[in-house]
């Protein structure tokens, strides 16, 4: 079993949609989580942490299941500039508090 | 602060040759990693320092060397290039208080071909 699985898509939404993604990971000691944003042929970039308690930032609102072992992120009102790959990313390891696991990534494209 | 900084951002190689990926970071991270990235595969994890001086091998470290000699740079090595190190390369940094990690910070990539 992957440390992290998500679904890769993609996931093809009209503008204004509600649209949302889950992310599974095995490792039930994990500490942090995060959900990254990825633009065609660009690096990574941090798109919010997620908490215990579950967060928002804007239209996103991003999850955490630990009893399940998931994280999920849901995007409100899509944009067209929301069309990217998203990924889940976790810290499996509670001694090594920088090593990230990354998800394969799930595809978001918003049409018109 | 430019972040994490990356070069070059493309390179061609024939089989055989070497080169080394640079990467520098300016935000005085202790934790660097370097990461390759090819299609339906995701990210994975090639090497990582925690530190000046200390380096550890990640999920795909075959063919690749690394050095830290000091916090801001952390150079990767290819030590005979072969096709399928073709890939896209990605250089991050991070910090993390207690058990808390802050998440990496990338470098734009380097697209390496091997021919």
């Amino acid at each position: 079993r992957k440390e992290v699985e998500q679904d890769p898509g993609p996931f093809n939404v009209p503008e204004g949609a509600t649209v949302a993604f889950n992310c599974t990971y095995s490792n039930s000691a994990s500490q942090s989580f995060f959900w990254y944003r990825q633009d065609c042929r660009k690096e990574p970039k941090l798109l919010m942490s997620v908490y215990s308690s579950g967060n928002e930032d804007g239209r996103f609102t991003a999850q955490l299941n630990r009893a399940s072992q998931y994280i999920s992120l849901l995007i409100r009102d899509s944009k067209l500039s929301d069309s990217a790959t998203y990924l889940c990313v976790v810290n499996p390891l509670s001694y090594n508090t920088d090593k990230l696991i990354f998800g394969t990534g799930t595809r978001l494209q918003v049409f018109p | 602060n430019a972040g994490v900084t990356q070069t070059p951002k493309f390179q061609v190689l024939k089989t055989g040759q070497s080169m080394t990926l640079q990467c520098a970071q300016d935000m005085n991270h202790e934790y660097m990693s370097w990461y390759r990235q090819d299609p339906g595969m995701g990210l994975r994890l090639i090497h990582y320092s925690v530190g000046a001086g200390i380096t550890d091998q990640g999920e795909v470290p075959n063919g690749y060397n690394v050095s830290r000699s000091t916090t801001e740079d952390f150079p990767l090595r290819l030590l005979s290039a072969a096709p399928s190190q073709t890939s896209v390369y990605f250089c991050a940094s991070s910090y993390s208080v207690g058990r808390s990690s802050y998440g990496y910070t990338f470098g734009s990539g380097t697209r390496l071909t091997v021919v």
